[in-house]
C-alpha cells in the first residue's frame, strides 16, 4: 500500500542553520504531496504542497520538490527562525482514493 | 470565519464511559475526516466523510462510529471508551477527496482512566 517515511526527530538547529528534512513515499498512483506544519497545542496546517512532477511548492521560505525519479519530497529552507520550532508532516493524498497518508513527523528546535 | 471548529478541547474519561466529539466547519466542504494521532504513529484516519450522507472506515476504526449531521458537522463517538483510546483527534475537512488540501480544527485531547 501507499505510505510515507519521513526523518526521524527531534531535529535541533541554531537560527540561520540551513534545514532539510527528508520524506520518500511510496504510490500506486499519481499522488499529490504535501507538507503540514503543527505549532505546539494546535492542529495541523498547509505548508506547502505540490501536484505533480518536478512541481515545486513554496511558502514562507520552505521549499520542496515533487522528485518522481527518487519518489521524494524533502523540505528545505535555507535560514531557519526560533519561530519555525514545530512538528512537520509529510503527506500524501491520490485521486480516488479518498485517503490521505501521513508520515510520523519531524520535530525541529530552533535555538537563538 | 472560523475554519474547522472543535469541542471539547480536553476530556478525561473512565474506562467504559461513552462520550461524543464535536466537528463542525463552515468552508462549505464536501468532505471530512477524523483522525488520532499518537506519539511516533504520526496521524492515522479513523473514519472518513466523502461527502454528505456517506461515511467510510478508515485505517483504525474500531471502537468508534461516526455521524454526518450535514454538510457542516461531523462528530466521533466513542460507546464505551478504553484506554488505548487516550489520544489526541482532530478533525478535518476539505472540498472534495483526496488530493485536496485538508484544514484541521485544533484537536481534542482525549485522556481515559
Amino acid at each position: 500500500g501507499d505510505s510515507v517515511t519521513q526523518m526521524e526527530g527531534p531535529v535541533t538547529l541554531s537560527e540561520e542553520a540551513f534545514l532539510t528534512i527528508n520524506c520518500t513515499y511510496t504510490a500506486t498512483g499519481y499522488p499529490s504531496l504535501f507538507w503540514y506544519v503543527q505549532y505546539p497545542g494546535e492542529g495541523l496546517q498547509l505548508l506547502l504542497k505540490a501536484t505533480k512532477a518536478d512541481d515545486k511548492g513554496s511558502n514562507k521560505g520552505f521549499e520542496a520538490t515533487y522528485r518522481k525519479e527518487t519518489t521524494s519530497f524533502h523540505l528545505e529552507k535555507g535560514s531557519v527562525q526560533v519561530s519555525d520550532s514545530a512538528v512537520y508532516f509529510c503527506a500524501l493524498g491520490t485521486s480516488g482514493t479518498y485517503k490521505y497518508i501521513f508520515g510520523t513527523g519531524t520535530r525541529l528546535k530552533v535555538l537563538a | 470565519n472560523a475554519g474547522v471548529t472543535q469541542t471539547p478541547k480536553f476530556q478525561v474519561l473512565k474506562t467504559g464511559q461513552s462520550m461524543t466529539l464535536q466537528c463542525a466547519q463552515d468552508m462549505n466542504h464536501n468532505s471530512m475526516y477524523w483522525y488520532r494521532q499518537d506519539p511516533g504513529m504520526g496521524l492515522r484516519l479513523i473514519y472518513y466523510s466523502a461527502s454528505e450522507g456517506t461515511t467510510d472506515k478508515g485505517e483504525v476504526p474500531n471502537g468508534y462510529n461516526v455521524s454526518r449531521l450535514n454538510k457542516r458537522e461531523f462528530s466521533l463517538r466513542l460507546e464505551s471508551a478504553a484506554p488505548s483510546q487516550t489520544s489526541v483527534y482532530f478533525c478535518a475537512s476539505s472540498e472534495r477527496t483526496a488530493p485536496d488540501t485538508q484544514y484541521f480544527g485544533p484537536g481534542t485531547r482525549l485522556t481515559v482512566l
